[in-house]
C-alpha cells in the first residue's frame, strides 16, 4: 500500500490550494478515506472523511464550508479542494486510508503553509 | 479543542511499563471502538491497536490496548528507546451535527 501526497505550499491567507493523494497497491474503490492534519506543536487533527463510493462526505466544523473532499476512483486519487485559508490551517496534511473502522495506512504528508 | 483527553506526556526507562489513558463519553468511546496510533512528526502515522485492543501484523506485543465504558489504554510495556514518540487515541462521535472521527489529545512518551 503507497498513499503518495502532493499539492502543498505556501499560500497566503484567503487563499486555495488544492491537495492530492495517489494511491497504490489495493482496491482504492473499495475502501473509505480521510484527511487528517498536525500543525506544529500540536495533536493529530481529523479534517475530512469520504466514503468508498464518494457517497458520504463528512467535515470538521472549522473547515465546513471551506474545505471539500472529493476522489476520482478511476484515477485512483483523493482531493481535498482547500479555500479561504487561514494561518490556523498551517500543518502537514495526511491521506489515509480506512480498513474497517480504523486508519490503516497513512501518506507521508505534504506541508501546508498559509502566511 | 478535543472530546478525547490523554495525559500530556509519560516517561520511563528502558524496560519499564508505561501507560496512557484515554477519557471520553458515551458518544465515543463509549458505542464505538478505539484505535491508537503512534507518530513521529515528520514520518507518517503508524496504526498500534485497533478495534480496541487487537494488534495489527508486525506490531509487537508489548503494545496492549484495553477499554471499559468511556475509557480507553494503551500500556507500553518493556519500553524500548525506539518507543519515543507521541501517541493518540482515535475513535468516531456522534457528533450533534454529524459523525467526526475524533482524535486524543495525544500523549508524549519519553
Amino acid at each position: 500500500v503507497q498513499l503518495v501526497e502532493s499539492g502543498g505550499g505556501v499560500v497566503q491567507p484567503g487563499g486555495s490550494l488544492r491537495l492530492s493523494c495517489v494511491a497504490s497497491g489495493f482496491t482504492f474503490r473499495s475502501y473509505g478515506m480521510h484527511w487528517v492534519r498536525r500543525a506544529p506543536g500540536k495533536g493529530l487533527e481529523w479534517v475530512a472523511f469520504i466514503r468508498y463510493d464518494g457517497s458520504n462526505k463528512y467535515y470538521t466544523e472549522s473547515v465546513k464550508g471551506r474545505f471539500t473532499i472529493s476522489r476520482d476512483n478511476s484515477k485512483n486519487t483523493l482531493y481535498l479542494e482547500m479555500s479561504s485559508l487561514r494561518a490556523e490551517d498551517t500543518a502537514v496534511y495526511y491521506c489515509a486510508k480506512v480498513q474497517s473502522v480504523e486508519i490503516d495506512y497513512w501518506g507521508q504528508g505534504t506541508l501546508v503553509t498559509v502566511s | 479543542q478535543s472530546v478525547l483527553t490523554q495525559p500530556p506526556s509519560a516517561s520511563g526507562t528502558p524496560g519499564q511499563r508505561v501507560t496512557i489513558s484515554c477519557s471520553g463519553s458515551n458518544s465515543n468511546i463509549g458505542s464505538n471502538t478505539v484505535s491508537w496510533y503512534q507518530h513521529l512528526p515528520g514520518t507518517a502515522p503508524k496504526l498500534l491497536i485497533y478495534s480496541d485492543n487487537l494488534r495489527p501484523s508486525g506490531v509487537p506485543d508489548r503494545f496492549f490496548g484495553s477499554k471499559s465504558g468511556t475509557s480507553a489504554s494503551l500500556a507500553i510495556s518493556g519500553l524500548q528507546s525506539e518507543d519515543e514518540a507521541d501517541y493518540f487515541c482515535a475513535t468516531w462521535d456522534a457528533g450533534l451535527n454529524g459523525p467526526d472521527y475524533v482524535f486524543g489529545t495525544g500523549t508524549t512518551v519519553t
